[in-house]
């Protein structure tokens, strides 16, 4: 069964760090693209960006590319979501995604409140 | 950005009605738009993919349609199941764009 679990998320300070995570388990994690997308209080849905299989390339919403860093470690099937220099906006539950041609399997989300 | 025009943003509607829910595109996506269904506290479930293609375990009287660039999710005979939020999602071209939901509500 595959399981996508998040976590790292809590109450952080504007213009603070936060690094989220993706533990992924129940497929090859190293043959698949990975990505985040988050969810707004008010229901916005928002792609962040995603990852290629072997690390190699990212995507990113140039929205949120100067800010955002997404890396993989492939032998910790572990994804990874770098937020920088926050702000109230990214207030959201980010959800850790991995997209199919006709499937597609989400974490249950991990909520980050960015407030001082 | 491909933006992603949804309507309506709320939608009441009796048992067994039909209900249809619909995206605009800004420019050509082809068959790449999915339909996803949120029920509070969940994840987004896939409904539909590649616009007209109902996904693995869902049932016959969701059913998705395109015309040009304007695409359309159709319940048939609403369930009390069926309320929760919809969104269209489309995975033409980077960066991959939502629609802004339909909060679907039983009458």
């Amino acid at each position: 069964e595959v399981q996508l679990v998040e976590s790292g998320g809590g109450l952080v300070q504007p213009g603070a760090s936060l690094k989220l995570s993706c533990v992924a388990s129940g497929f090859t994690f190293s043959d698949y693209w990975m990505s985040w997308v988050r969810q707004t209080p008010g229901k916005t849905m928002e792609w962040i960006g995603d990852i290629k299989y072997d690390g190699s390339y990212t995507n990113y919403a140039p929205s949120l590319k100067n800010r955002f860093t997404i890396s993989r470690d492939n032998a910790k099937s572990t994804l990874y979501l770098q937020m920088s220099n926050v702000r109230s906006e990214d207030t959201a539950t980010y959800y850790c995604t991995r997209f199919g041609v006709s499937e597609d399997y989400w974490g249950q989300g991990v909520m980050v409140t960015v407030s001082s | 950005d491909i933006q992603m025009t949804q309507s309506p943003a709320s939608l009441s509607a009796s048992l067994e009605e039909i209900v249809t829910i619909t995206c605009q595109a800004s420019q050509d996506i082809g068959n790449w738009l999915a339909w996803y269904q949120q029920k509070p506290g969940k994840s987004p479930q896939l409904l539909i993919h590649s616009a007209t293609s109902l996904a693995d375990g869902i049932p016959s009287r969701f059913s998705g349609s395109r015309s040009g660039t304007q695409y359309s999710l159709k319940i048939s005979r609403l369930q009390v199941e069926d309320t929760g939020i919809y969104y269209c999602l489309q995975r033409y071209s980077n960066p991959w764009t939502f629609g802004g939901g339909t909060k679907l509500e039983l009458k």
